[in-house]
């Protein structure tokens, strides 16, 4: 079965540190598409960064980069240098077969001053 | 380029009552697909279209269904409200499959 695991259900950090949410998942596809989203508590579904399953690179996004080790199937998610605004949940998707979007749990991600 | 708009953006209906809600994609997206998020059931997929058809259904009862126009615009529709309803509703859109979803800010339904 496809499925995702996101193991940290909440997180706190300093400002100015750098972050790292996890994200392991299980499938038998070759081709997929990862996803990271983060959600403010309005609840708007914010893209922050994508990684196709046969990318060689790592992808960046600003402050954004994605740790992609296939063998391992993980795709973690590193915020550099973070701000209060990053305080929201982080949810790890995936479009196993480049179908619909299968989603983590999410981590709630907590910047203190 | 305006994003995904999502209407309602709260609503508040009682047990046995309907709803219908609507997404309209971002301008160019053909591609609309549904979630609905839940505290107990975090985000499950409810449906995907594409060009008025649809291409791929969740795992939830036939009280819910959907429809795509030929502008793109989507509406989903949920018959015999029951409290276990009460959710976000999250509308997606895509360029293309494989492409990003962008999604719009959602509709919260309470059912009381």
């Amino acid at each position: 079965a496809q499925k995702i695991t996101q193991t940290q259900p909440g997180m706190f950090v300093q400002e100015k540190e750098a972050v790292t949410l996890d994200c392991t998942y299980d499938t038998s596809d070759q081709s997929y598409g990862l996803f990271w989203y983060k959600q403010p508590s309005s609840g708007e579904m914010i893209f922050l960064i994508y990684q196709g399953s046969y990318d060689e690179q790592n992808a960046t996004e600003g402050r954004y980069s994605l740790n992609f080790q296939k063998a391992r199937k993980s795709a973690n998610l590193v915020i550099s240098a973070s701000q209060l605004g990053d305080s929201a949940m982080y949810f790890c998707a995936i479009n196993f077969g480049n179908e619909k979007l299968t989603f983590g749990t999410g981590t709630r991600l907590t910047i203190i001053p | 380029k305006a994003g995904v708009t999502q209407t309602p953006r709260y609503l508040i209906k009682t047990r046995g009552q309907q709803v219908t809600l609507s997404c309209s994609p971002i301008s160019g997206h053909r591609s609309v697909s549904w979630y609905q998020q839940t505290p107990g059931q975090g985000l499950q997929f409810l449906f995907e279209y594409f060009s008025e058809t649809q291409r791929n259904k969740g795992n939830f009862p036939g009280r819910f269904s959907g429809r795509q126009f030929s502008n793109s615009r989507s509406e989903m529709n949920v018959s015999t409200l029951e409290l276990g309803d009460s959710a976000l509703y999250l509308c997606a859109s895509s360029l293309a499959e494989g492409q990003t979803w962008n999604f719009g800010p959602g509709t919260r339904l309470t059912v009381l």
